[in-house]
């Protein structure tokens, strides 16, 4: 079993739907998460960086944790095209250990 | 804030030579700085962790001698490339992080070893 499980799609809406994508991840260590979103042959541009269980809003990206059901999703509300892009989820342990584990990577498409 | 500028973003050069890449954190100072690599349609694969004034770590199956990295200050670090051959090419991705923060990434460089 890999350690951050995310549905790789590709996933396709229509402009200004919400999105909802999500990771599931095994290590019980893991306390920090990230969203990250790629454009193609880019570097990856940090979206949002959580730590506790909740929701954590900014603009219209809602990043979610749920530290018992070991489930993290990155919500886009009211969708643009500009949005269309790999979304890849990240986690790592506490102090002591800074390498992230990534997810596979969404790869969005969000249709006018 | 927390930019991260990696140079260049595209090199393509003849087999046997070596490439330099930099990578230089502008608004921060990087404690911990990381090159990966990136295949196409696939997620970074983390090649080795560095320090300031310190050893880099490699992962399991990285080539020291072939990847060289150097991180002089905190705010820079390179990735050499030496003796590159085709199956060298690929997408480098470098970031950086500050204490406990998140990591934040270049642009990524492209590659080409003809």
């Amino acid at each position: 079993q890999k350690e951050v499980e995310q549905d790789p799609g590709p996933l396709s809406v229509p402009e200004g739907a919400i999105v909802s994508l999500n990771c599931t991840y095994s290590n019980s260590a893991f306390q920090y998460f990230m969203w990250y979103r790629q454009y193609s042959r880019k570097g990856p541009e940090l979206l949002m960086y959580t730590y506790s269980s909740g929701n954590k809003e900014d603009g219209r990206f809602t990043a979610q944790v749920d530290k018992s059901s070991k489930y993290i999703s990155l919500f886009i509300r009211d969708s643009q095209p500009s949005d269309s892009a790999t979304y890849l989820c990240a986690t790592r342990s506490g102090a002591g250990s800074y390498q992230l584990t990534f997810g596979k990577g969404t790869k969005l498409s969000v249709i006018p | 804030g927390a930019v991260v500028s990696q140079h260049p973003s595209w090199v393509i050069c003849k087999s046997g030579t070596s490439v330099k890449i930099e990578c230089r954190s502008l608004d921060f100072q990087a404690t911990t700085m990381f090159w990966y690599r990136q295949f196409p349609k696939q997620s970074l694969m983390l090649m080795a962790t560095s320090n300031e004034g310190s050893k880099a770590t490699y992962e399991q199956g990285v080539e020291k001698d072939k990847f060289l990295i150097n991180h002089a200050s905190l705010t820079l670090s390179t990735l050499t490339v030496t003796s590159a051959h085709p199956e060298d090419s690929s997408f480098y991705i470098c970031s950086a992080e500050q204490g406990d923060g998140p990591q934040h990434f270049g642009d990524g460089t492209r590659l080409s070893i003809l």
